[in-house]
């Protein structure tokens, strides 16, 4: 079946401009998660969906980031005013159930943002 | 506030070599363990995960893993390596409570000699 799929994979931009990336979980999981990868780390989390809303948005660093999953299925990550410390590969991750910290989380490739 | 600890960032073995990966955690909560492996220009793929029960963990390509309260660690290894588990390595953690995000490690680099 068809897995999580994240578009673009690739997005360049220039410092100040608005960006938008999108996440298509996998069909009926009703979790979807956002992360966060820079070069040489470990994927950071920044947000959690529970169908519609969102459960745990501790992870985002500031309010330029913002994300909505207005049908509870596909998720758009937006990035207000980039800056350059923005860049890093952004991360879907979807799992099937509610609050079920066993849950398998199911990765997308990513998108890779880079900020000039 | 729950952490993980890689040590190193690059291991390397020859084929047919014992593969060892080491991953600590911290938690002030029982853990959720897991371990996720990244090939180059893919997503990242769970290789196990332990919740509860057995702390011996078997996953995909002969890897395993095991918990060790007693030490805070979750260590991945493979009796014998080959060329195609050239990868990067995450381990992770998360709670047992509602939210069920993941905290990663920086991960580790496995290179494969042949």
């Amino acid at each position: 079946g068809a897995g999580v799929s994240q578009t673009p994979s690739n997005k360049v931009t220039e410092k100040g401009k608005y960006v938008e990336l999108r996440c298509d979980p996998i069909s009926g999981h009703t979790a979807l998660y956002w992360y966060r990868q820079s070069l040489g780390q470990g994927p950071e989390f920044l947000i959690y969906f529970q169908g519609t809303g969102a459960a745990d948005d501790s992870g985002l660093p500031n309010d330029r980031f913002f994300a909505v999953r207005p049908e509870g299925s596909v998720s758009t990550l937006k990035i207000q005013r980039t800056e350059r410390g923005d860049s890093a590969v952004y991360l879907c991750a979807s799992s099937l159930r509610r609050a079920a910290s066993t849950d398998t989380q199911y990765f997308g490739p990513g998108t890779r943002l880079t900020v000039l | 506030a729950q952490s993980v600890t890689q040590l190193g960032s690059h291991v390397s073995v020859s084929e047919g070599a014992l593969v060892l990966l080491r991953c600590n955690y911290s938690s002030s909560v029982p853990p959720y363990l897991f371990w996720y492996v990244q090939y180059p220009n893919q997503g990242l793929q769970l290789l196990l995960k332990y919740t509860t029960g057995a702390t011996l963990v078997k996953g995909i390509n002969g890897f395993e893993a095991e918990f060790k309260k007693s030490e805070t660690s979750f260590h991945l290894t493979k009796p014998s390596a080959h060329m195609s588990d050239a990868a990067e390595y995450f381990c992770a953690v998360s709670s047992t409570g509602a939210n069920s995000k993941l905290t990663f490690g920086k991960g580790i680099t496995l290179s494969v000699r042949p």
